[in-house]
């Protein structure tokens, strides 16, 4: 079963505009993740936030990490029609990935 | 960057044929390696965990004996869907960790598996 659950489950933006996406999970985990699928194809990684670390960037990214609410988010700035796809979180459990039900983002040009 | 190879990246196949697919790690060695399944517009769900040179662990509810998993040397590992039928056809991922255990795990491209 998915650990993780985000939201919003899709999204329609302006090129230009921010992108927020959440996660929520529900067990203790060893760090979180930030998966990116274009239509048909495979994951892109993106970002890796540790357990004992609240914020990351990378680029146009911002991933953030409460791990007392079991909440992490990721924000895409100055967003492109190129980042349209899904945005999926991964909780690290154990040897393996638990995804969560992804966000659809669609950027507009 | 590490790539993972996955094939083929499309079957389309008859009911009652097994269909074959590879999970190959191209720059590193991968001591353990994992398929995914993911219906239209849904997650990842992971199906088994592959280990080289051991028997796969399989997630409860899937079925080892409708998806063979070998994991012969530590670049590839085949998922074979046997006896498929229209109920298999979906999107199966593969994706692979080094022997360190690294992080991330590195996709492959998927397979999009249809069944007549």
């Amino acid at each position: 079963s998915q650990q993780g659950e985000e939201d919003p489950q899709a999204l329609s933006i302006q090129e230009g505009e921010n992108a927020t996406m959440n996660c929520s999970y529900k067990t203790s985990i060893n760090n979180l993740q930030w998966y990116r699928q274009n239509s048909g194809r495979g994951l892109v990684h993106l970002i890796l936030i540790r357990s004992n670390e609240r914020e990351k960037h990378s680029g146009r990214l911002r991933v953030t990490l409460d791990t007392s609410k079991k909440s992490s988010s990721l924000l895409i700035t100055a967003s492109r029609a190129a980042d349209t796809a899904s945005y999926f979180c991964a909780t690290d459990k154990g040897n393996k990935l638990v995804f969560g039900a992804g966000t659809i983002l669609r950027v507009k040009s | 960057g590490a790539v993972v190879s996955q094939h083929p990246s499309w079957v389309i196949c008859k009911s009652g044929t097994s269909v074959k697919i590879e999970c190959r790690s191209l720059d590193f060695q991968a001591t353990t390696m994992f398929w995914y399944r993911q219906f239209p517009k849904q997650s990842l769900m992971l199906m088994a965990t592959s280990n080289e040179g051991s028997k796969a662990t399989y997630e409860q509810g899937v079925e080892k004996d409708k998806f063979l998993i070998n994991h012969a040397s530590l670049t590839l590992s085949t998922l074979t869907v046997t006896s498929a039928h229209p109920e298999d056809s979906s999107f199966y991922i593969c994706s692979a960790r080094d022997y360190l255990g690294g992080q991330p795990q590195h996709f492959g491209d998927g397979t999009r598996l249809s069944i007549l």
